[in-house]
């Protein structure tokens, strides 16, 4: 089993859509996680970290359940700017192993 | 964004050559690591530093040698490439390794080995 698992896609909304990605992690040990998103030919960007409690940063919405293992990205309102892939990194506290996935593409189409 | 600026942008070699990647962080970050990323497939983490200490070593072919000579700068030294090495080399950098460290990417060097 991979250590961190996404769905490729690419998942086609049209503008104004809701869209939601999971990621699975396999280490119940993973204490810290993230989204991060990657437009194409460039580098990962930091989109949004992912607390225990659950996060919102504008349309963006991001969920952790530790029991099930998976992180989740609700994206509102999608925009055409929002197309991209993004990445689900998980990490263990005190480690520097950030363990990527293969990122989930999203197309927001007009 | 000028946080972490990588050295060339671009860069295509034979088998036979030598090459260094650079990478540097304005960040005042104590880790720096370097990544590869080729198609369809996730980051793979090559190598960590940590206050110049190598601190992660993941089983990367002895033709990729890293430098730390401080904790601003980190070099991916290249020789006898294969063309199966062609990839985006991506370096990053982050504070530490506590929890919810966020790690800040360069722009990448895209190699290709003919």
């Amino acid at each position: 089993r991979k250590e961190v698992e996404q769905d490729p896609g690419p998942f086609n909304v049209p503008e104004g859509a809701t869209v939601a990605f999971n990621c699975t992690y396999s280490n119940s040990a993973s204490q810290s996680f993230f989204w991060y998103r990657q437009d194409c030919r460039k580098e990962p960007k930091l989109l949004m970290s992912v607390y225990s409690s659950g996060n919102e940063d504008g349309r963006f919405t991001a969920q952790l359940n530790r029991a099930s293992q998976y992180i989740s990205l609700l994206i509102r309102d999608s925009k055409l700017s929002d197309s991209a892939t993004y990445l689900c990194v998980v990490t263990t506290s005190g480690t520097y192993k950030y363990i990527f996935g293969t990122g989930t593409r999203l197309k927001v189409l007009a | 964004e000028t946080g972490v600026t990588q050295t060339p942008r671009h860069l295509v070699m034979g088998m036979t050559n030598k090459k260094s990647l650079k990478c540097e962080q304005h960040l005042g970050h104590n880790a720096m690591y370097w990544y590869k990323q080729s198609a369809k497939k996730p980051l793979e983490l090559m190598f960590v530093y940590s206050l110049e200490e190598r601190v992660e070593n993941n089983s990367v072919p002895s033709r990729f040698s890293p430098e730390c000579p401080n904790s601003s700068h980190l070099f991916l030294h290249l020789h006898t490439l294969q063309p199966e090495d062609s990839a985006l080399y991506l370096c990053a950098s982050s504070q530490g390794a506590g929890k919810q460290e966020t790690q800040y990417f360069g722009p990448g060097t895209r190699l290709l080995v003919l």
